[in-house]
């Protein structure tokens, strides 16, 4: 079965410091990965998707295979990115487009 | 943008009543919805995907009778919770995909607060 692990639920970082928010999956086939962001009052909506190999807001994100893993990372982060962050993992093998989510890791940049 | 609206946006009910919660594409047909429930600092869970025309598909552990799901136009879904009880308390989104968009996304829905007494 699939899983997505996030493995911090809180982090907290200074404006201007580098941040990594972790993200493993486990799939058996081959892994199409998001990054879905909410902000506070808001509704959820992608950030990034690894196919698209985009930079979106400063954040990039890398999918590693060997690793199984596609964390989401920003040089320098700002207030502004204070969020939840969700990592989704598409199940390539239906029709229907489900997502897997993560637990979550709640990011707060602090000024 | 694709825009999908949830209504209401929160609902208290008495235990034992049933809540219909409808779930809209508003600039876009969506032949597959998705419904999910969230718990309090959790993730979310997919409950069941909504095909246009055809049955709901259930994910495990999802009682079908309990969760109704119609799919009865393009633009609308809903989630009738029968029977509530304090434990369906929780917050339930919709998603909708849109396949006509520059790429195959799936789009939110605000959230329906469902508060059972």
């Amino acid at each position: 079965a699939q899983r997505v692990t996030q493995p911090e639920k809180l982090l907290s970082v200074f404006k201007g410091a580098p941040v990594e928010l972790k993200c493993n999956y486990s799939y058996s086939g081959s892994p199409e990965l998001f990054w879905y962001v909410q902000y506070s009052r808001q509704r959820l909506q992608l950030l990034l998707r690894h196919i698209s190999r985009e930079s979106i807001k400063g954040f990039t994100a890398d999918l590693n295979k060997g690793e199984t893993s596609f964390h989401l990372k920003k040089p320098f982060a700002q207030e502004e990115d204070s969020a939840m962050y969700y990592c989704a993992l598409k199940d390539s093998g239906g029709s229907n487009y489900k997502l897997t989510f993560g637990k979550g890791t709640l990011l707060t940049v602090n000024p | 943008g694709a825009v999908v609206s949830q209504h209401p946006s929160w609902v208290i009910c008495k235990s034992g009543t049933s809540v219909k919660i409808e779930c809209r594409s508003l600039d876009f047909q969506a032949t597959t919805m998705f419904w999910y429930r969230q718990f309090p600092k959790q993730s979310l869970m997919l409950m069941a995907t909504s095909n246009e025309g055809s049955k709901a598909t259930y994910e495990q552990g999802v009682e079908k009778d309990k969760f109704l799901i119609n799919h009865a136009s393009l633009t609308l879904s809903t989630l009738t919770v029968t029977s509530a009880h304090p434990e369906d308390s929780s917050f339930y989104i919709c998603s909708a995909r849109d396949l006509g968009g520059r790429v195959d996304e799936q789009f939110f829905g605000p959230g329906t607060r469902l508060t059972v007494l």
